[in-house]
């Protein structure tokens, strides 16, 4: 089974702290995701990478900044948190071009910012 | 601009019929893929079905079926004979082949399955 491992099920943070989400999957996955969950708006996207050390902006990546130093590892990085980010955040890997294939997703990580 | 509307907030199912949920999409691009996914209140999320732009027939898994109007760009996800297991939270996601292999996401439909 494909596995996608979310570091932090629920983490509270404070203002203006520096927050790491991390995440793994073990599937040799080129693509790699990361998206914030809210009520009434769905999942959007912040950040993927399709390949190591690459990136590409999603719809809202102000705020946010990600990592992709190995295939299997995609961090997404909040170097100043505030109230707003206040969300679940959902890591997946998966996909392709032209591919039946689906993306794997975590189980999420609840973040509160106080 | 949305790209993938999901009109229906929520919804109710008596248990053992049927129901529809709607998605309609935008895109120019002749090649997409279009998905649905399940997050009941546990929070995972449950891949059910997919359905290519260039498929011919509409796609189908078990109970679940996708109702594919490519000239409407609507992909309406059906569930046959509803359980109270299928309470959850659904949505339709696209892929656009050649605008990038992200994966975009609608606001979801609540479906709440009667007793």
């Amino acid at each position: 089974d494909v596995k996608v491992t979310q570091s932090s099920r629920y983490l509270v943070k404070r203002t203006g702290e520096k927050v790491f989400l991390e995440c793994v999957q073990d599937m040799d996955h080129e693509n790699m995701f990361w998206y914030r969950q809210d009520p009434g708006l769905g999942l959007r996207l912040i950040y993927f990478s399709y390949d190591v050390k690459m990136k590409e902006k999603g719809d809202i990546p102000e705020g946010y900044s990600v990592s992709r130093e190995k295939k299997e590892r995609f961090s997404l990085i909040l170097e100043s948190a505030s109230t707003n980010q206040t969300s679940m955040y959902l890591c997946a890997s998966g996909g392709g071009r032209r591919s039946r294939n689906t993306i794997y997703f975590g189980e999420g990580s609840w973040l509160t910012v106080v | 601009a949305q790209k993938i509307t999901q009109t229906q907030p929520g919804m109710f199912v008596q248990e053992k019929e049927a129901v529809t949920l709607d998605c309609t999409y935008d895109t120019s691009d002749p090649s997409y893929g279009l998905f649905w996914y399940k997050q009941p209140s546990s929070g995972e999320m449950i891949f059910l079905i997919y359905q290519g732009s260039y498929d011919q027939q509409n796609a189908t898994e078990g109970r679940y079926s996708l109702n594919f109007q490519k000239a409407r760009k609507s992909a309406n996800l059906v569930i046959s004979a509803s359980q109270l297991g299928d309470s959850a939270m659904y949505f339709c996601a696209m892929r656009e082949d050649n605008y990038g292999q992200n994966f975009v996401f609608g606001p979801g439909t609540r479906l709440s399955v009667l007793p």
